[in-house]
């Protein structure tokens, strides 16, 4: 257990929903960090945040958002959902950011099938 | 451009077999940190190193260990006497200082398969 728990774990829904993915960090890290992993594009960065604001972004689509509450959890909100957006969404968190020695820990990934 | 290549999509080898998985980066960071995760078939991302720019000291941890080169910008992961739990697929990447967000570019990612 890494200590990064993501819910939920599968997720089925049809094209044009919404759908919300948890995080909640390992305990004592301010940051958090979204990816998404498809055969297609590998593992592609989404967005971070730190101690509840955004400090950077990724290739993440406009019908992608996410936020972090005080409490540090994260949340990344997923409308309008496509085919292509079928994929597995990591959520990791570090204890720093901005020195580029963060490990990020990740969690065991929220896997999103679109029908 | 800050990016990670990993040529090799695919290596299957037989166990105790010796494998070396590559890794070429780009960055224009002059201080930046790479990083080895693997993820087994379970779907988890594991860490397994960071080597941080100015230590090019080769890294040696049981049967892993780590080449990292300056010159060719490359940072090379070979494990020894491969077993069948090493099969997984393992990620390459590098951090993106320049941002300051020290999020990580990852490569594409090599397949490793372990034959009994």
């Amino acid at each position: 257990d890494s200590g990064v728990t993501q819910t939920p774990k599968h997720l089925i829904t049809a094209t044009g929903q919404r759908v919300t993915l948890r995080c909640s960090p390992r305990s004592g890290d301010l940051s958090v960090y979204w990816y998404q992993q498809s055969l297609d594009q590998g593992l592609q960065f989404l967005i971070q945040y730190y101690n509840g604001e955004e400090r950077a972004k990724g290739n993440i689509l406009e019908r992608f958002s996410a936020q972090q509450f005080p409490d540090l959890h994260s949340e990344l909100n997923l409308s309008s959902l496509e085919l292509g957006d079928s994929a597995l969404y990591f959520c990791a968190s570090s204890k720093v950011v901005g020195t580029g020695a963060n490990v990020l820990t990740f969690g065991a990934g929220s896997r999103l099938t679109v029908l | 451009a800050q990016k990670v290549t990993q040529a090799q999509t695919e290596i299957s080898v037989v166990e105790k077999e010796d494998v070396t998985l590559d890794c070429v980066y780009e960055t224009r960071d002059t201080t930046y940190y790479l990083f080895w995760y693997k993820q087994p078939p379970s779907g988890e991302l594991v860490f397994l190193i960071r080597r941080n720019s100015f230590d090019e000291q080769n890294e040696i941890s049981g049967r892993y260990s780590w080449n990292f080169q300056k010159s060719t910008s490359s940072f090379n992961f070979t494990i020894t006497a491969s077993q069948v739990v090493d099969s997984a697929v393992y990620f390459c990447a590098l951090s993106d200082v320049y941002n300051q967000g020290g999020k990580l570019i990852f490569g594409q990612g090599t397949e490793l398969s372990v034959k009994p």
